[in-house]
C-alpha cells in the first residue's frame, strides 16, 4: 500500500477556533511533511518530521503545531484559525528522495 | 532559502504539439529535482526524478532536462494528448529533507 491518507477531505472551521488535521501512512517512511497550497500558488512547506524530530519553517513557526505519536501518524494543529488559513493542506511522506502525497484536506475558515 | 520559479502558469496546446515547462531555482546546492503531475481531484504523482545534469527520456512521451550551470529544470511533452491535461509542478530538494515546489503549470491539451 503506497498511499498516504488524509482525513477529513473537507473541513469547515470558524475563525478563532482550533483545527486538527490528520495524516497517516503505512510505508514505514521516516519523513512526513505538511504543505499548504492556495490556488495558483506553489505548495508551501510548513513543517516536516524526520523520525521524531520536528522542523518548522521560520515564517510559519508560530502558526502551526504538529505531533507524530508514532511512525505512521502525523497531525497538523492550528490553535486559532484565521481566514488566511483557508487552503488545501497536503501531507506527504518519504524514505529517500521521492515524496508520496495524500489527496489533501481542503480547509475553509468562515 | 531556496526559491523556485516556474513558467508558464498556464499553457494551452493542440493534440500532437509539444508543451514546454521550465523552472529556475536559486540554491546551487540543490541536488535532487522532480516533476509531479496532478490530475483534477487526484493527489500529486511523481512523473520523473533527476539527479545529474542529463537528458532523460522515460519513454512516456516526455523529456526532462536539468542544467545545473544555469539552475534550470525543464519538462517537454513531445507530442501532447488530451490525457496529459493536468497541473505540473517542479520540485527541488535542498539541504537536508526540505523540498521546495514551483507554483505549477496548468496544461490543457485540446483535440
Amino acid at each position: 500500500d503506497t498511499t498516504v491518507k488524509q482525513n477529513p477531505r473537507y473541513k469547515l472551521a470558524r475563525v478563532g477556533k482550533p483545527v486538527n488535521l490528520i495524516c497517516s501512512q503505512t510505508m514505514n517512511h521516516d519523513t512526513m511533511y505538511w504543505y499548504q497550497k492556495k490556488p495558483n500558488q506553489a505548495p508551501k512547506l510548513l513543517l516536516f518530521y524526520y523520525d521524531k524530530i520536528l522542523n518548522r519553517e521560520a515564517d510559519t513557526f508560530e502558526k502551526f503545531q504538529s505531533s507524530r505519536p508514532n511512525n505512521s501518524f502525523c497531525s497538523l494543529y492550528i490553535g486559532s484559525a484565521g481566514l488566511e488559513y483557508s487552503a488545501m493542506y497536503l501531507c506527504a511522506s518519504s524514505k529517500g528522495e521521492r515524496l508520496f502525497f495524500g489527496h489533501g484536506t481542503k480547509l475553509s475558515v468562515l | 532559502g531556496e526559491q523556485v520559479e516556474q513558467r508558464p502558469p498556464h499553457l494551452s496546446v493542440r493534440e500532437g504539439d509539444s508543451a514546454f515547462i521550465t523552472c529556475t531555482y536559486t540554491d546551487p546546492n540543490s541536488y535532487y529535482f522532480f516533476w509531479y503531475k496532478q490530475e483534477p481531484g487526484a493527489s500529486l504523482q511523481l512523473l520523473m526524478k533527476v539527479f545529474s545534469s542529463t537528458e532523460i527520456n522515460e519513454g512516456q512521451g516526455f523529456t526532462v532536462l536539468l542544467n545545473k550551470k544555469d539552475k534550470q529544470l525543464s519538462l517537454n511533452l513531445t507530442a501532447a494528448h488530451p490525457g496529459d491535461s493536468a497541473a505540473y509542478f517542479c520540485a527541488v530538494r535542498t539541504g537536508g529533507y526540505k523540498v521546495v515546489f514551483g507554483s505549477g503549470t496548468r496544461l490543457l491539451v485540446s483535440p
